[in-house]
């Protein structure tokens, strides 16, 4: 079976402070996404990573795929309040579409 | 365009009773997967359908089932409610099967009381 542990589950931090959330898993993934959910509503899609190695940046975040794509990171650069939420990776399972979700990192920005 | 559309948005049921949840995906999404959200097991995939036919099924139990139907709505039916059914119930649309881009509708509040 495969799993994806994120880590940490929780993070409160002040305005204007970095922050890295990890995703990892002993298996390796065709790709991993990175949504964002905020309360009362459904994920909304980040950004999706396919080669190992891969960086893509969104404005203040920076998302990362291991090498051996069985790990990501996101990384938040000066967060803001806007930022608060939770943080969830998914990683398709070999291939076939299936959805696997990692528990989610809860993330307070205090102003 | 639009989104992913569910309905309702909320929904409160007694143990015992069933429910049927809508999802309506993007115009030209084919693929529609349900997912349940519950704070202690997170996002659990239930099934996914494309073209009419169910194509993936996660691990639960058969009060769970669905349907799509030919204009790619989906519906979601649980039978014989029991209180751990209460959930955050999330439907997700993707272009094609297979596709691992999924766009999420907003959710059914489902408590069962």
């Amino acid at each position: 079976t495969q799993l994806l542990e994120q880590s940490p589950q929780f993070l409160s931090i002040q305005e204007g402070e970095n922050l890295t959330v990890y995703c990892n898993s002993s298996s390796v993934f065709s790709s991993l996404q990175w949504y964002r959910q905020e309360p009362g509503e459904g994920p909304v899609l980040l950004v999706t990573v396919v080669t190992g190695g891969e960086v893509k940046k969104l404005k203040r975040l920076t998302f990362q795929f291991g090498d051996a794509r069985k790990d990501s990171s996101l990384h938040i650069t000066a967060a803001q309040p806007g930022d608060t939420g939770l943080y969830l990776c998914a990683g398709e399972a070999s291939n076939t579409g299936k959805l696997i979700f990692g528990q989610g990192t809860t993330l307070q920005v205090k102003p | 365009k639009a989104g992913v559309t569910q309905t309702p948005r909320y929904l409160i049921k007694t143990r015992g009773q069933q429910v049927t949840l809508s999802c309506s995906p993007i115009s030209g999404h084919r693929s529609v997967s349900w997912y349940q959200q519950t704070p202690g097991q997170g996002l659990q995939f239930l099934f996914e359908y494309f073209s009419e036919t169910q194509r993936n099924k996660g691990n639960f139990p058969g009060r769970f089932s669905g349907r799509q139907f030919s204009n790619s709505r989906s519906e979601m039916n649980v039978s014989t409610l029991e209180l751990g059914d209460s959930a955050l119930y999330l439907c997700a649309s993707s272009l094609v099967f297979g596709s691992s881009e999924a766009f999420f509708g907003q959710g059914t509040r489902l408590t069962v009381v």
